[in-house]
């Protein structure tokens, strides 16, 4: 079936670095895609997503790229924080017009001050 | 703040027992909700839609009689895990759009154990 993963299970980095964490989707039919973070024992936080017309986007300290060729998703966290210390999802909707999400395996991102 | 809602965080109960968590939207009206079950360092796994006034619609794979979801109203719905399993452990999570076409809200899940 339809899937979204991700390369890297855990990225170790340290305060202050930029992390990037990648993501592949793998339906082609996808045109809303999220970032969430998830905390030990708590629901994924919403932290920036992006449309399909779209090949990058910024918030605050992050950035997602998109890249439909190869059907790609990054997430760029600039001066990491102990804080950002989490587990990061991509995910991603191909049910048009109705919030339907596929999530990716995860990947734990250890900030170390 | 938290604009989803779930109750219990966490509860243990005996094999063969049914536990009943609750999902909550807390400053809007939901006609859809979703439940995700998510076990140990593993991503979360869509359940199933849960319609206000309707069916809910259950993935493939996942059994409506043993999950039974109600959305009786726009602001809450509720899984029942009947007959609950050792192997239904797990961390179960709603979520649900605030405004249409906008991120999904979840709420900080259940912890539920069988023993």
């Amino acid at each position: 079936g339809e899937s979204v993963g991700l390369h890297l299970p855990t990225l170790s980095v340290q305060e202050g670095d930029n992390s990037i964490i990648n993501c592949a989707y793998s339906n082609s039919a996808s045109d809303y895609f999220i970032w969430y973070k998830q905390e030990s024992g708590k629901g994924p936080q919403f932290i920036i997503d992006i449309r399909s017309n779209m090949d990058k986007r910024q918030g605050q300290r992050v950035t997602v790229l998109l890249n439909k060729t190869v059907k790609h998703l990054s997430l760029q966290i600039a001066a990491t924080q102990p804080g950002d210390s989490a587990v990061y999802f991509c995910a991603e909707n191909p049910f048009r017009g109705f919030q339907k999400l596929v999530f990716g395996t995860g990947t734990r991102l250890l900030v170390s001050p | 703040g938290a604009v989803v809602s779930q109750h219990p965080s966490w509860v243990i109960c005996k094999s063969g027992t049914s536990v009943k968590i609750e999902c909550r939207s807390l400053d809007f009206q939901a006609t859809t909700m979703f439940w995700y079950r998510q076990f140990p360092k593993q991503s979360l796994m869509l359940m199933a839609t849960s319609n206000e006034g309707s069916k809910a619609t259950y993935e493939q794979g996942v059994e409506k009689d043993k999950f039974l979801i109600n959305h009786a109203s726009l602001t809450l719905s509720t899984l029942t895990v009947t007959s609950a399993h050792p192997e239904d452990s797990s961390f179960y999570i709603c979520s649900a759009e605030k405004v249409q076409g906008s991120p999904l809200h979840f709420g900080n899940g259940t912890r539920l154990t069988v023993t």
